[in-house]
């Protein structure tokens, strides 16, 4: 079955430093997703991306995210200058058929801002 | 905007008894509803959607969901509950509406199955 990888699976970063992580989404799908968790909590929408730009982001996607597909298969999102609330679980999906044939998850990167 | 309420943040059951974890939805047009389950220290893992068609939906390892739309709930139920099923479970949904095709979470609900 088709999966969503996502590396690194941890990664642990000194505050203020830059941070890309990284998704290979399902081949043939078109709309790709961050997600944040903060353990164990409510897992939040970051971001939506489609046709090679943002479809939506959420209050949580400021200045300091951005997302880029790069080269027709990876899908990264790169926090600029990490905060020690940046810390938690990232997830990465994508769809197609606009969600009909349901949504895949990356395993995650665990993010740790020391 | 849409949204997902799971009201109980934990649910216990005994190894044997039927389990319910409750979801209800708000979206301005029609839903696309997911459960999803996720395990210590793992990702998401889809257990069954509702696009269209029949209320009942069947999913893995036994679970099934119920879509009502006049009381816009999708609760999560299996008839015999395992010690394996224990994890944390979230519903989430998708407005036809939202042109972003997004999924929204619940806060998610803890089942604990007791032995």
């Amino acid at each position: 079955e088709p999966e969503v990888t996502q590396t690194p699976s941890h990664q642990v970063t000194q505050m203020g430093q830059e941070v890309i992580l990284r998704c290979v989404p399902i081949s043939n799908h078109l709309y790709f997703y961050w997600y944040r968790q903060i353990l164990g909590q409510k897992v939040e929408f970051l971001v939506s991306f489609y046709n090679n730009e943002i479809s939506e982001k959420s209050e949580i996607f400021d200045d300091q995210f951005s997302v880029e597909r790069p080269d027709g298969s990876n899908f990264t999102l790169k926090i600029r200058s990490t905060k020690l609330e940046d810390s938690a679980m990232y997830f990465c999906a994508s769809t197609n058929a606009q969600g009909a044939s349901g949504y895949t998850f990356g395993s995650g990167t665990r993010l740790t801002v020391v | 905007a849409q949204s997902v309420a799971q009201p109980e943040d934990q649910v216990n059951v005994a190894e044997g008894n039927p389990l319910t974890v409750k979801c209800t939805y708000s979206v301005s047009g029609n839903p696309y509803l997911f459960w999803y389950v996720q395990y210590p220290n793992r990702g998401l893992q889809f257990l069954l959607k509702y696009i269209t068609g029949d209320n009942l939906v069947k999913g893995s390892y036994g679970f099934e969901a119920e879509f009502n739309k006049s009381q816009t709930s999708f609760h999560l139920k299996k008839p015999s509950a395992l010690v394996s099923d224990s994890a944390l479970y979230f519903c989430a949904v998708r407005d036809m509406l939202d042109s972003s095709y997004k999924l929204i979470f619940g806060s998610g609900t803890r089942l604990l199955v007791r032995p």
